[in-house]
């Protein structure tokens, strides 16, 4: 892997399933990575900041874990609402400065 | 609290023209960055500042220059504006890179050039 990619570009989801997308990024020379929520018209806000291998975080439904070791993070939502509506990105890198993914654009339908 | 504040929000550039995009952080960060997002290429860091002093290029520079003269302030400078620098442009300042808060960002500048 030579940038930060996520997985799916875009999903549909129905109001209560749970989902998952995926970051992938370089392992080498890691540092730091970072998930983003992107509401449309808005700034991106951040959820979490991962530097560990095995590094679990959670914000209310949303939770995220880090595999340094072969370059992936997964990002969860349980119980999706349509306020979850919104593009997740991902970024990863070395200690000045992150590369960012494109982003996992979600809709929850009611 | 205003957090990152960019100035402009929106211009409307000729071919040719110079301008200075403003982002201000009241936050005493010391990590400053500047991105441009273009449809389909995600957030591509232009330059960035590691404290008061300081400046490095990023992804992609060309075209672009920037100063931080002051702690709380980046500037971002298009000498002579092409198209091709049509974007939305975000700021963003983080204490360091690792920092659990992450990056705040600017709510950004919508620039066109014709």
């Amino acid at each position: 892997i030579l940038n930060v990619e996520q997985s799916p570009q875009s999903l549909h989801v129905q109001e209560g399933d749970s989902t998952n997308f995926t970051c992938s990024f370089p392992s080498s020379n890691f540092y730091a990575l970072h998930w983003y929520r992107w509401e449309t018209a808005k700034s991106p806000e951040a959820l979490f900041v991962m530097t560990l291998n095995g590094d679990e975080k959670k914000k209310g439904r949303i939770s995220a874990t880090l595999n340094t070791k072969e370059g992936y993070s997964y990002l969860y939502i349980k119980g999706s609402q349509p306020e979850d509506s919104a593009t997740y990105l991902c970024a990863s890198g070395g200690y000045q400065k992150v590369t960012f993914g494109t982003g996992t654009k979600l809709q929850v339908i009611p | 609290n205003a957090g990152v504040t960019q100035t402009p929000k929106f211009r409307v550039l000729k071919t040719g023209q110079s301008m200075t995009l403003l982002c201000a952080q009241d936050m005493n960060h010391e990590y400053m960055y500047w991105y441009r997002q273009d449809p389909g290429m995600g957030l591509r860091l232009i330059h960035y500042s590691v404290g008061e002093g300081t400046t490095a290029k990023g992804e992609v520079p060309d075209g672009y220059n920037v100063s931080r003269l002051k702690k709380q302030n980046f500037l971002l400078g298009l000498e002579s504006a092409a198209p091709s620098q049509t974007s939305v442009y975000f700021c963003a300042s983080s204490y360091t890179p690792t920092s659990p808060q992450g990056y705040t960002f600017g709510s950004g500048t919508r620039l066109t050039v014709v």
